[in-house]
Formats: C-alpha cells, structure tokens, sequence
C-alpha cells in the first residue's frame, strides 16, 4: 500500500514570495490534515478535511495561507505572501475516517523562507 | 481546552538500559492517547494508542505506556533500548468528542549511547 506522498521535499523561497504544497493520501482515506512543525516544537494542526469539506481550519492564518482539496482526494497548500516565522515542517496525513483511526504521516515538505 | 507535556526534551540511554519518556495531558473529557515516532527526515509513525479498556498498551517495537487517569499521564517505556531507537517521541491527545485532530506535545530527543 502506498503512502502519504508528498512534494516538494524541500524549499527554499525569500520572505513575501509565494508557495505551494502537494499532498497525495493513501487511496481511500477521507480525511485529510495539514500540520505544521516548527523547528524544536510538535506539529500543530492547520486544517483538516473530511472528503473535500473543511472540518477544522481554526488555526489556519487565513491572511496568507489557504488550503484546498479538489474532488476529495489530493491537496494543495499554499502561503502567500511567506513570512520568516513561516520556515517549518508541513506535514500532510490521512486517515480512513473522521474519529481515531490511525492517520499516516507523509515525509513533509521543510520550507525555509530567507 | 486539551494540552500535552512532555517532560525532558532530550534523554540519553545506554544501549540496554531502560526507555522511559514523561507524558501528562490536560483534557476535560475522556481522551484518546498516541505516541508517535518521528525518524530524521521522516514523517510521524504511530507506536501505540490508547482509546478505551485495557490501561496497559502495547505498541511495535517493543514499547508500551500505561494510561493513568489519576496521574493524567501516559508514559512510554522500553524495558531494553536499541540503538535503533533514537529518535523523536511525539505523545499527542485526541479529546474523544473530537473528529481525530491530534494535538502533540514539544517532543522528547531519545539517544542511544553503545
């Protein structure tokens, strides 16, 4: 069974340029979630989709960063425009269902903004 | 409002010796409990989850944690640590009215010295 795939694997854009992410689940998990991970903390979740609806964007900044999930199975994240404190890990994950199954991680996709 | 903390960010073993990572969780209703690992340049890989029943749980390679609701904690424990092990611990708590959203502690640094 393939994993949660994602792309880039790393980035390297200057402040106030803009970003995407790709995130490819495991086939058939309707949920989907973004975390983000900054360097010496844990993640923290940014959205979370069930199918291509929004479940929880609470702690998405959503003056620069936007998320969507076209016909309920990739993902694209992007920031716009990026700020120093962007420089994190995103993590893409994904689970068969809403609730407490497990969620598969990707690798992530470090973004360093200069 | 759910919180996790991890105690110690880093914690050094010798090779043989005994696995034990701190973690304590805030959560005003009955949580679900996970530890995850995270490899250099790696996403997160799930070693055990506590959802209900049995307080002892048991995970993959060799590591366990308890779930103490008196002493709001969730410990994870290796009777033999592996150089393998080296890693990142994550512990994260999942509120059960939740849709699985994950909220992580910091991180534990786990060394293995030979």
């Amino acid at each position: 069974e393939a994993g949660v795939a994602q792309s880039p694997r790393y980035k390297i854009i200057e402040k106030r340029q803009s970003v995407a992410f790709w995130c490819n689940p495991i086939s058939g998990h309707a949920t989907l979630y973004w975390y983000q991970q900054i360097l010496g903390q844990g993640p923290k979740l940014l959205i979370q989709f069930q199918n291509n609806g929004v479940v929880d964007d609470s702690q998405l900044p959503k003056d620069r960063f936007s998320a969507e999930r076209l016909k309920g199975v990739d993902s694209t994240l992007k920031i716009q425009p990026a700020k120093l404190e962007d420089s994190a890990v995103y993590l893409c994950a994904s689970s068969l269902v809403q609730g407490y199954t497990e969620a598969f991680f990707g690798q992530g996709t470090r973004l360093t903004v200069v | 409002a759910q919180s996790v903390t991890q105690l110690g960010s880093h914690v050094s073993v010798s090779e043989g010796a005994l696995v034990l990572l701190r973690c304590n969780y805030s959560s005003s209703v009955p949580p679900y409990l996970f530890w995850y690992v995270q490899y250099p340049n790696q996403g997160l890989q799930l070693l055990l989850k506590y959802t209900t029943g049995a307080t002892l749980v048991k995970g993959i390679n060799g590591f366990e944690a308890e779930f103490k609701k008196s002493e709001t904690s969730f410990h994870l424990t290796k009777p033999s640590a592996h150089m393998s092990d080296a890693a990142e611990y994550f512990c994260a708590v999942s509120p059960s009215s939740n849709t699985g959203k994950l909220i992580f502690g910091q991180g534990t640094t786990l060394q293995v010295k030979p």
